[in-house]
Order: structure tokens, then C-alpha cells, then sequence
């Protein structure tokens, strides 16, 4: 069965620094998104991302935050400069869209910044 | 604010038992309500969506409810399994938008 999967699965940072997290998204689906979950606490949409350009985001999808779809199967979140607080586990999902609305996650990325 | 709300303690019950877990939600009106569960440290697996124009869906030994009166969603695992023992998510999503907004989840543990 098709799966979400996402690279890396653990990644530790200096504060300042800038991490790519990279998602491939189930190969048919059309829409993609990022969530986090800090650690104890519920899951929270980032961005959207559909034909080539967000769709939607978050007031947490500040200017230190971006995505890209650099080629036909990834889609990547960048943390320009990472804030203690950025630490949390990073969920990509991607959705077929036209009516059918489910969204499939990935396994996720744990972002550890100290 | 939207607000989504389940049980917040875990709830344990004997395995071969129906375990029946609870979502409310305020100040919104969603077209979707889906159903996830999570396990330490992993991503959320879908289980089951419903429409705002359904009562009910089921699938294997779940099933849900959706009550856009009561603004409450009902989901039942019948015949319980140690192997069900996770946290369950709720999340909700409107017609004009993508995002999903969940609650913060129940853990169900079934003893065996």
C-alpha cells in the first residue's frame, strides 16, 4: 500500500540553524501538507500546498518557514533559523483532492533544537 | 474559538469489550470528522471519515457517529484487542479550507 514517507526520521540542531525536512507524498495525490506535534500536546496544521503554491497556513507559518515541491516527488519544509521552541515532531500528509479527502501521514521527523 | 474536545483521561477497559470514545466540538461546523490513531511516537493512521450529511459509517469492528445537532462524534471499537491500545484522534475540517484541526486525543487501553 502507498505510503508518506519522510527523511530525516531524528535531527538535532543547533539554535540558529537551518533544517530542510523532506516528505515524499503518496505519488497520485495532489494536495500536501505539514503539521507538528510538540511534544505532549495535539497535532497543529502548518501549510498547505497545492499546484505549485500554498494554498493555506498557519499564524505558526511564520517568515522562518517555507516549502517547496523541488521535483515531481518531494516536498521539503525549511526552518530558516531555528527557534528552541521549533522542537516537535514534523508531520507531512498528502491528500488525492477532488473528493476525496483523506489525509495520510507520514511517520514523521523529530526536530530536537537546543 | 474553535475548540474540539475528548476525553482527556485514558480510558481502560477488558479486552473482548466495546470501547466507546467521545469528540465535541464548539464554535465550528465541519464538513469532515476524521478518525486517527496514533501510536508513541508515530504519525497519525486514518481510520474513518464521516460527512456532515452522515450518521453513521462503519468499517470491520469500528464504527462512527457524526451529531451536528449535538455537535458530537461517537467511536466504537467492538470486540477490543490489547493490539487496539492506542491514542485517538479527532479532527475536523470545514468545506472552504484543507486544514485539520484536531483534538488532543484519548488513550484506550485495553487489558488483556
Amino acid at each position: 500500500e502507498p505510503e508518506v514517507t519522510q527523511t530525516p526520521s531524528h535531527q538535532v540542531t543547533q539554535m540558529g540553524q537551518e533544517v530542510i525536512l523532506r516528505c515524499v507524498p503518496i505519488s497520485n495525490h495532489l494536495y500536501f501538507y505539514w503539521y507538528r506535534q510538540i511534544l505532549g500536546q495535539k497535532v497543529e496544521f502548518l501549510v498547505s500546498f497545492y499546484n505549485n503554491e500554498i494554498s493555506e497556513k498557519s499564524e505558526i507559518f511564520d517568515d522562518q518557514f517555507s516549502v517547496e515541491r523541488p521535483d515531481g516527488s518531494n516536498f521539503t519544509l525549511k526552518i530558516r533559523s531555528t527557534k528552541l521552541e521549533d522542537s516537535a515532531m514534523y508531520f507531512c500528509a498528502s491528500s488525492e483532492g477532488a473528493g476525496k479527502e483523506t489525509q495520510y501521514f507520514g511517520p514523521g521527523t523529530r526536530l530536537l533544537v537546543f | 474559538s474553535q475548540k474540539i474536545e475528548q476525553n482527556s483521561e485514558a480510558l481502560n477497559i477488558q479486552e473482548g469489550k466495546t470501547a466507546t470514545l467521545t469528540c465535541n466540538y464548539t464554535n465550528y461546523s465541519p464538513a469532515y470528522l476524521q478518525w486517527y490513531r496514533q501510536d508513541p511516537g508515530r504519525g497519525p493512521v486514518f481510520l474513518l471519515l464521516i460527512r456532515e450529511n452522515e450518521k453513521e459509517k462503519r468499517k470491520e469492528r469500528l464504527k462512527v457517529t457524526f451529531d451536528t445537532t449535538l455537535k458530537q462524534s461517537l467511536f466504537h471499537i467492538t470486540a477490543s484487542q490489547p493490539a487496539d491500545s492506542a491514542t485517538y484522534l479527532c479532527a475536523l475540517r470545514g468545506g472552504a479550507t484543507n486544514k485539520l484541526i484536531f483534538g488532543t486525543g484519548t488513550l484506550l487501553a485495553v487489558q488483556p
